[in-house]
């Protein structure tokens, strides 16, 4: 079975700062994607960012990057120049594809405050 | 336009009632999915359909029924329902495995 763990219940950032948010997983998988989902107070789940295991390229949107490391299992998300509407939860998620589906295992959140 | 929307938004019931949730999703996905998060934000999957075929059909007792009229709709009805089902449920979306997936605004069940 595949796990995922935030160690990070909490952090926070000041405006304009850059901020990290750490993910592990463990799986004997070789093809998987991962995913930061953000879930803001609205509690509307919102896709960040998406990584494939067979791309050694780290994803990136805009202000958003991922440092993937597969042999660590380890995926991270940097925030660059942190917004007030930033503030939310993040979820760090392994994916597999099932049938056409895609079956997300979420690590239990990193709840990230933006401080003006 | 709401890519993945649900009724009803909140959901407060009493005990041993039946429930149920809609979903509707306007994107053209071929798969939906339940999933439900606790009190601690834990997000965990339920149910998937892929062109209204049950694939994940995780660990759930089977007081909770998903139902697919069609590709676009996935419907969860919930019999017989306990303290511990309060929760919120999500529904989502996605065109096939890999790419992510589109979540509704959620409905929050309270049972009291």
């Amino acid at each position: 079975a595949q796990t995922v763990t935030q160690s990070q219940p909490e952090m926070s950032v000041q405006e304009a700062e850059t901020v990290t948010l750490s993910c592990t997983y463990d799986t004997s998988e070789s093809n998987y994607y991962l995913f930061w989902y953000k879930q803001p107070p609205s509690r509307q789940m919102i896709l960040v960012i998406r990584q494939e295991a067979y791309k050694q390229q780290n994803a990136t949107e805009n202000r958003f990057s991922v440092n993937f490391q597969k042999a660590a299992k380890s995926f991270s998300l940097k925030i660059s120049d942190s917004q007030l509407g930033d503030t939310a939860m993040y979820f760090c998620a392994f994916g597999l594809t099932q049938g056409g589906s895609e079956k997300l295992v979420f690590g239990k959140g990193t709840k990230l405050t933006v401080n003006p | 336009d709401t890519a993945v929307s649900q009724t009803p938004k909140y959901l407060v019931t009493q005990m041993g009632n039946d429930k149920s949730i809609k979903c509707e999703q306007n994107l053209g996905h071929d798969t939906m999915y339940w999933y439900k998060q606790d009190s601690k934000k834990f997000l965990k999957i339920m149910f998937s359909y892929n062109n209204k075929e049950l694939i994940i059909n995780e660990t759930v007792p089977n007081r909770f029924s998903p139902k697919s009229p069609d590709k676009a709709h996935l419907n969860l009805h919930i019999n017989s329902l306990e303290l511990g089902d309060s929760a919120v449920y999500f529904c989502a979306s996605s065109q096939r495995g890999g790419v992510g997936q589109y979540f509704g605004p959620g409905t929050r069940l309270t049972v009291t």
